[in-house]
């Protein structure tokens, strides 16, 4: 078990350019999610994914940005024309679900990748 | 909707001193509760969860926290802080087995530790 990886740790992009991230969730796990933290603030919930099928996506998650999980297991994160208002910390959760929806509520997070908008 | 508030911005406490982080939830019915430790430039991790029995939960590196559903609060203790506790806590709220489980966190704590 080597958790959940996130690959850059570290994205400087001018505005108007697009990102995108890769997560690698626990081996095992089912569900994936992502999150956006901000300096000073919380972890905000961006969208999930039971498989490969995304389930739920915030009102935060605007038209720019776009996820996937093409295969159930490593999801992308991409960001088009971004945002100074885009940097942040994003950060990649995974857990196991069981079956009829059980479970799931311990999330292992990774390293996150902290995107800088000049 | 689910609410999580930490009232305690900064806490600054003595190294070998005790520790008491305040967090506060909202929510219809028993939540899920959880306390996460993240260091400087790092991602989250779990210091310990409560979704139902004992409202006493012990976690990793000495941490403990209790629910008390009537204060709507799950305050999380230490009994001597160590200096490489220094780091920011947040607590979170997820909703019930069933479903769909996102996390609703706080705006958390930064745990200072003087020598």
């Amino acid at each position: 078990d080597t958790g959940v990886s996130q690959d850059p740790r570290h994205k400087i992009t001018k505005r108007g350019q697009n990102v995108t991230f890769r997560c690698d969730p626990i081996s095992e796990h089912n569900r994936l999610y992502w999150y956006r933290q901000t300096l000073g603030q919380g972890p905000e919930f961006l969208t999930y994914f039971q498989n490969e099928a995304q389930l739920e996506k915030s009102r935060l998650l605007s038209d720019r940005f776009s996820a996937e999980r093409p295969k159930g297991s490593f999801s992308t994160l991409e960001i088009q024309r971004t945002e100074q208002g885009d940097s942040a910390m994003y950060l990649c959760a995974s857990s196991l679900g069981l079956a009829g929806g059980r479970g799931g509520n311990e999330q292992f997070f990774g390293p996150g990748t902290r995107l800088t908008v000049l | 909707a689910q609410s999580v508030t930490q009232p305690d911005i900064h806490i600054t406490v003595s190294e070998g001193a005790s520790l008491e982080l305040r967090c506060n939830y909202s929510y219809g019915a028993t939540p899920y509760l959880f306390w996460y430790v993240q260091s400087p430039g790092q991602g989250l991790q779990l210091l310990l969860k409560y979704f139902s029995g004992d409202t006493l939960v012990q976690g990793i590196k000495g941490f403990e926290a209790e629910f008390k559903r009537s204060q709507s609060s799950f305050n999380l203790r230490k009994p001597s802080v160590h200096w490489s506790d220094a780091a920011e806590y947040f607590c979170a709220v997820g909703a019930p087995p069933i479903g769909f489980q996102k996390l609703v966190f706080g705006t958390g704590t930064r745990l200072l530790v003087s020598p």
